[in-house]
C-alpha cells in the first residue's frame, strides 16, 4: 500500500519570503500522480500543483513549484513571494494511474504567514 | 460550470439517528470518491463510486456505512445509527477519468453527533 508521510507539523514564513514543504512518499509502482492540496480555514481543498511521475520536468504554477526526486520518493511544494492568503494547511497525496486509482493523503502542515 | 456540491454544509445528528450526505459531481464527472476527515488529520479514503457500481470501498466501515451513485441524481453516503465518533468533515470528490486529470473536491460536510 501507497503511504505518504509529511513530518513537518506547522512552518511559519514572512510574507515575501520563500518557503518549502516536505514530502515523502512510498509505493512501488513506477508510474503515478503526485498532488499538492490546499485547506484554508474555509474547509475547501484546492488543488495547487499536480505532477505525474513519468515527467522528469518539476511542476510549475505561477508562485508554486516543486522538487520531485523521483529516486528518493521526495517531492516537496516551493511557494515564492509567500502572500497572507496562503495561510493554510497543505496536503501532499499520491494517487495512482490504474483504473480503481484514489488519493492517498498525508497528515498535511499548517502553514502561517508573517506580515 | 458548478463545482462539485455538497449539502448539507452542516449537520448535526443525534446519537442514533441517521446521517445522509449528498454529492452531486462535477459535470461530465462519472467518478466519485469520498473521504473523512477527523480533526488535526489528512483526509482518509473512504469509497470509490461510478454510477450504479462501488468500484472500492475498502475504507468504509463494515458496519452502519453505505454509499450509493444512482443512474440518476447525486451520491449519498448514508450512516446508520451515528455515533459521536462519526463526528467529522466528509469531503466528496469527483473525476472524469480514474482521476488522471485531477480530482475536484466539494466543500465538504461537517457531521456533528450530539
Amino acid at each position: 500500500a501507497q503511504t505518504v508521510t509529511q513530518s513537518q507539523p506547522e512552518m511559519s514564513v514572512q510574507e515575501a519570503e520563500t518557503v518549502t514543504l516536505s514530502c515523502t512518499y512510498d509505493t512501488s509502482e513506477s508510474d503515478y500522480y503526485l498532488f499538492w492540496y490546499k485547506q484554508p480555514p474555509s474547509r475547501q481543498m484546492i488543488l495547487v500543483i499536480r505532477q505525474e511521475a513519468y515527467k522528469q520536468q518539476n511542476a510549475t504554477e505561477n508562485r508554486f513549484s516543486v522538487n520531485f526526486q523521483k529516486a528518493a520518493k521526495s517531492f516537496s511544494l516551493k511557494i515564492s513571494d509567500s502572500q497572507l492568503g496562503d495561510a493554510a494547511m497543505y496536503f501532499c497525496a499520491y494517487s495512482s494511474t490504474g483504473a480503481n486509482s484514489k488519493l492517498t493523503f498525508g497528515k498535511g502542515i499548517t502553514l502561517s504567514v508573517r506580515p | 460550470n458548478a463545482g462539485v456540491m455538497q449539502n448539507p454544509r452542516h449537520l448535526v445528528r443525534r446519537r442514533g439517528q441517521e446521517a445522509r450526505l449528498r454529492c452531486s459531481p462535477m459535470k461530465g464527472h462519472s467518478h466519485v470518491y469520498w473521504y473523512r476527515q477527523l480533526p488535526e488529520e489528512g483526509l482518509k479514503f473512504m469509497v470509490y463510486l461510478q454510477k450504479e457500481n462501488i468500484i472500492d470501498e475498502s475504507g468504509m466501515p463494515k458496519e452502519r456505512f453505505s454509499a450509493e451513485f444512482p443512474k440518476e441524481g447525486p451520491s449519498i453516503l448514508r450512516i446508520q445509527q451515528v455515533v459521536r465518533g462519526d463526528s467529522a468533515a466528509y469531503f466528496c470528490a469527483s473525476s472524469q477519468n480514474w482521476g488522471t486529470e485531477g480530482y475536484t473536491f466539494g466543500s465538504g460536510t461537517r457531521l456533528t453527533v450530539v
